[in-house]
């Protein structure tokens, strides 16, 4: 089975531009969750979708936010970037509950 | 507002002894507790997980242990081995499911 898969790996922007970030899950995992990792920050939860639906959501401002394809697969998009947005982007996937299965992130700079 | 707290930044071990890795948590609903571990450029993988009826899980070298009262957990790790050098994260949640609260991660070394 492949695993989670996150485009692109590294990608650099500047200040005011907006990113879009993709996840395509584990065949037959129905739920997938963001996660913004900082140093010293741990992961930090963005959201979770399932079945097309967010079925929640972290403290992030509106800048962020994402959807979920038929297909399972999923978008984060940030508009407007800020410095502070420079991070890892951790997408994981899972059955619905239970164990999540990580990607190897999105490796955001914003200049 | 840290709900789940790893107090250690680092612990170096040597080869062969226990590694033991500690977690503090504030949010008393949080009822299913994980470990996951993390190398350079790679995503979290899971470890080990217990639940919140429970005192104690093992799986193979890695047992977690949770004090409810205390609102502790700490992960063990014997023998600890070179190659489980990487980062620990101690995550929470409130339902089986995958809003995880995670904490800073512990850097784990082992020397040989």
């Amino acid at each position: 089975k492949a695993g989670v898969t996150q485009t692109p790996r590294y990608l650099i922007k500047t200040r005011g531009q907006q990113v879009t970030l993709s996840c395509s899950p584990i065949s037959g995992h129905r739920s997938v969750s963001w996660y913004q990792q900082t140093p010293g920050q741990g992961l930090q939860f963005l959201f979770e979708y399932f079945s097309e639906t967010q079925r929640n959501k972290g403290n992030f401002p509106g800048r962020f936010s994402g959807r979920q394809f038929s297909n399972s697969r999923s978008e984060m998009n940030v508009s407007t970037l800020e410095l502070g947005d420079s991070a890892l982007y951790l997408c994981a996937s899972s059955e619905g509950t239970g164990e999540l299965f990580f990607g190897e992130g999105s490796r955001l700079t914003v200049l | 507002d840290q709900q789940v707290k790893q107090n250690s930044p680092s612990l170096s071990v040597q080869e062969g002894r226990i590694s033991i890795l500690n977690c503090d948590y504030t949010n008393s609903m949080f009822d299913y507790f994980l470990w996951y571990k993390k190398y350079p450029a790679e995503g979290p993988t899971f470890l080990i997980s217990i639940s919140s009826i429970k005192d104690k899980n093992e799986d193979g070298r890695f047992t977690v242990f949770l004090n409810k009262s205390a609102k502790h957990l700490s992960l063990h790790i014997v023998p600890s081995q070179p190659g489980d050098s990487a980062v620990y994260f101690c995550a929470a949640s409130e339902e089986y499911g995958n809003k995880l609260v995670f904490g800073a991660g512990t850097i784990l070394r082992v020397k040989s």
